[in-house]
């Protein structure tokens, strides 16, 4: 069954530093997403991505925030000048239709620890 | 502001037994609702949805309840295995025919299947 890919599994980075979360999603998927989860806390949305440019982003999704889809399969989020709030578990998603009938498919997740 | 709600953060049930988790929102805007399963250390996966023009959705063992006067819906699972042992989560989507849009996620609810 295809997958969402996500790496690091784990990343830990000191506060103030830039991280690059990578995933590659579903390969025939064309919408894509990011979203995060603070330990004990709901999945928030924070970002999503269609035909090269975002389609719609939350508040969380400030200008330290970017993503990216450089070369046609992978799809990066990029956080500049990390703050400990951070520190989360961050999925990527993708989907193949427009309609979230079908829901989407998410990555196992990376978490980001901000020291 | 939380915009769907899920009141029980843990349910307990035995095996072979209904499952019965409940979600509420408050935006009447929302057309689309879905239910998520999450393991430990994965990704949220999509289970089932539906629109606000139905009022039942089923699928193999699991069915969706949408009441939308009360703004609430309901995840059945019949019979329940020692598999569906995960956390659940509600969501909810105001775009009626755009995936592009996030979805609002539920706090989460904790299902436990006892043998």
């Amino acid at each position: 069954e295809p997958e969402v890919t996500q790496t690091p599994s784990h990343q830990v980075t000191q506060m103030g530093q830039e991280v690059i979360l990578r995933c590659v999603p579903i390969s025939n998927h064309l919408y894509f997403y990011w979203y995060r989860q603070i330990l004990g806390q709901k999945v928030e949305f924070l970002v999503s991505f269609y035909n090269n440019e975002i389609s719609e982003k939350s508040e969380i999704f400030d200008d330290r925030f970017s993503v990216e889809r450089p070369d046609g399969s992978n799809f990066t989020l990029k956080i500049r000048s990390t703050k400990l709030e951070d520190s989360a578990m961050y999925f990527c998603a993708s989907s193949e239709w427009v309609s979230t009938n079908y829901g989407y498919t998410f990555g196992s997740g990376t978490r980001l620890t901000v020291v | 502001d939380q915009q769907v709600k899920q009141n029980s953060p843990s349910l307990s049930v035995q095996e072979g037994r209904i499952s019965i988790l409940n979600c509420d929102y408050t935006n009447s805007m929302f057309d689309y609702f879905l239910w998520y399963k999450k393991y430990p250390a994965e990704g949220p996966t999509f289970l089932i949805s539906i629109s606000s023009i139905k009022d039942k959705n089923e699928d193999g063992r699991f069915t969706v309840f949408l009441n939308k006067s009360a703004k609430h819906l309901s995840l059945h699972i019949v019979p329940s295995q020692p598999g569906d042992s995960a956390v659940y989560f509600c969501a909810a989507s105001g775009n009626p025919g755009g995936g592009a849009d996030g979805l609002t996620f539920g706090k989460g609810t904790h299902l436990i299947i006892q043998p």
